[in-house]
């Protein structure tokens, strides 16, 4: 049974940047599959950010692209989001993703509880 | 950007009725590239339907896509108690990748 848990911190000072670390169990990210992330702001709808193959091609959301960087760590099968200059806005819920399809079109079969991260100073 | 818009905004229904949602895309999403997914309040959602019509693994047979090009749906044959929730779709045929903004199916 594939199982995706998030990691990081809680509240991010406005302009800093947000991480974000998701630990796979029961599913070896180097044996294939995009891994993402999705937010969701409280009692709003859902936004994908991006998805990276583990041997590094991604595929960012446009309107995040310059400020998004995930990256795949297979010796600890896990993969991390960082989302710089973070405003008030970006607080939601971010979740971790398994993202099936290949070439930019993915949907996402499994996903990690969420961690709620509020952008507050 | 493909924008989807869903409809009703909320679904009043008994338990043991049949829900149909609507899914409708701004352009074509090309070849069926539409998902479905099912969220329950403090919860992740869930896959429930890729490719307009299949049926992710575990799910009941009572939930069931249909649609292509820009108009979707997803039909709920009979609600059962655990089935009021939110439900987006997702189209994948386009970059960026975007979600509907969610129907709320509620026990009237």
């Amino acid at each position: 049974q594939v199982q995706l848990q998030e990691s990081g911190p809680g509240l991010v000072k406005p302009s800093e940047t947000l991480s974000l670390t998701c630990t796979v169990s029961g599913y070896s990210i180097s044996s294939g599959f995009y891994w993402g992330w999705i937010r969701q702001p409280p009692g709003k709808g859902l936004e994908w950010i991006g998805s990276v193959y583990y041997s590094g091609n991604n595929f960012y959301n446009p309107s995040l692209k310059s400020r998004v960087s995930i990256s795949v760590d297979t010796s600890k099968n896990q993969f991390s989001l960082q989302l710089t200059s973070v405003t008030a806005a970006e607080t939601a819920v971010y979740y971790c993703v398994r993202t099936y399809g290949s070439g930019g079109y993915f949907y996402f079969d499994y996903w990690g509880q969420g961690t709620l991260v509020t952008v507050s100073s | 950007e493909i924008v989807l818009t869903q409809s009703p905004g909320t679904l009043s229904l008994s338990p043991g009725e049949r829900a149909t949602l609507s899914c409708r895309a701004s352009q074509s999403v090309g070849s069926s590239y539409l998902g479905w997914y099912q969220q329950k309040p403090g919860q992740a959602p869930r896959l429930l339907i890729f490719g307009a019509s299949s049926r992710a693994t575990g799910i009941p047979d009572r939930f069931s896509g249909s649609g292509s090009g820009t108009d979707f749906t997803l039909t709920i044959s009979r609600l059962e108690p655990e089935d009021f929730a939110v439900y987006y779709c997702q189209q994948y045929g386009n970059s960026p990748l975007t979600f509907g903004g969610g129907t709320k199916v509620e026990i009237k």
